[in-house]
């Protein structure tokens, strides 16, 4: 059973674009989701994160948006160059107050922008 | 700093061998967890040290995986014997105690280990 569904499987986006990359969550105990970004031949590297007490989180050209009645959380890449083409994994943990925890990942996007 | 190095890079085995990964985790990170990825599949967890006690190893498939991780600095991961479905790539990652909510971990660049 997975826990965190994720996608597209893969996305082709024009330079400049928006790529935008989705996931769904069931368990409601999760309260942190983060988004990594890995490269061939690299580990996932954390892009940004967000936790369910705002619904919105930027950082850069990447943001999160999140709806935690509809259990929904998305990655949106503005203005996407080439060297965003990477895989993209999103992910769910419940920490609470007991420190880390492990994540549950999505099954990854892989991201190709084209020049 | 320097990150998590794992060793060695690429496995490439005969189904019923033995095999051993290495994790170096960031120094002085207490958390220190083994992660797979099957070909195309979601990573999943495997288990999860906080300094050399296993915290969480629910995600271990099978008694043929072994982690240890003496002294509470590198760990290993021993799969004996191995078999096809053991393919995959093995990430590790670590992270520092917080004690509050969860932080990033950094993942090491993995082992492709393939069983044939």
């Amino acid at each position: 059973q997975q826990q965190v569904k994720q996608s597209p499987q893969s996305l082709i986006v024009q330079k400049g674009g928006i790529s935008i990359i989705n996931c769904a969550y069931e368990n409601t105990a999760f309260d942190y989701f983060p988004w990594y970004q890995q490269f061939p031949g690299k580990g996932p590297a954390l892009l940004i994160a967000i936790r369910p007490d705002v619904s919105e989180k930027k950082e850069g050209r990447f943001t999160i948006s999140f709806n935690k009645s509809a259990k929904q959380f998305s990655l949106h890449i503005m203005d996407s160059q080439p060297g965003d083409s990477a895989t993209y994994f999103c992910a769910a943990s419940n920490g609470g107050l007991q420190g880390a925890q492990k994540l549950v990942f999505g099954q990854g996007t892989r991201l190709t922008i084209n020049p | 700093e320097a990150g998590v190095t794992q060793f060695p890079s690429h496995s490439v085995i005969e189904k019923g061998q033995t095999v051993t990964l290495r994790c170096d985790p960031i120094s002085g990170h207490d958390n220190l967890y083994w992660y797979r990825r099957v070909m195309g599949k979601e990573i999943k967890f495997l288990l999860h040290f906080v300094k050399e006690s296993k915290q969480d190893e629910s995600g271990m498939p099978n008694n043929r995986f072994l982690a240890e991780r003496t002294g509470g600095t590198y760990s290993t991961l021993k799969v004996q014997p191995a078999e096809l479905e053991d393919s995959g790539v093995y990430f590790c990652a670590s992270s520092p105690w917080t004690g509050n909510a969860n932080y990033g971990y950094t993942f090491g660049s993995g082992t492709r280990l393939t069983v044939v």
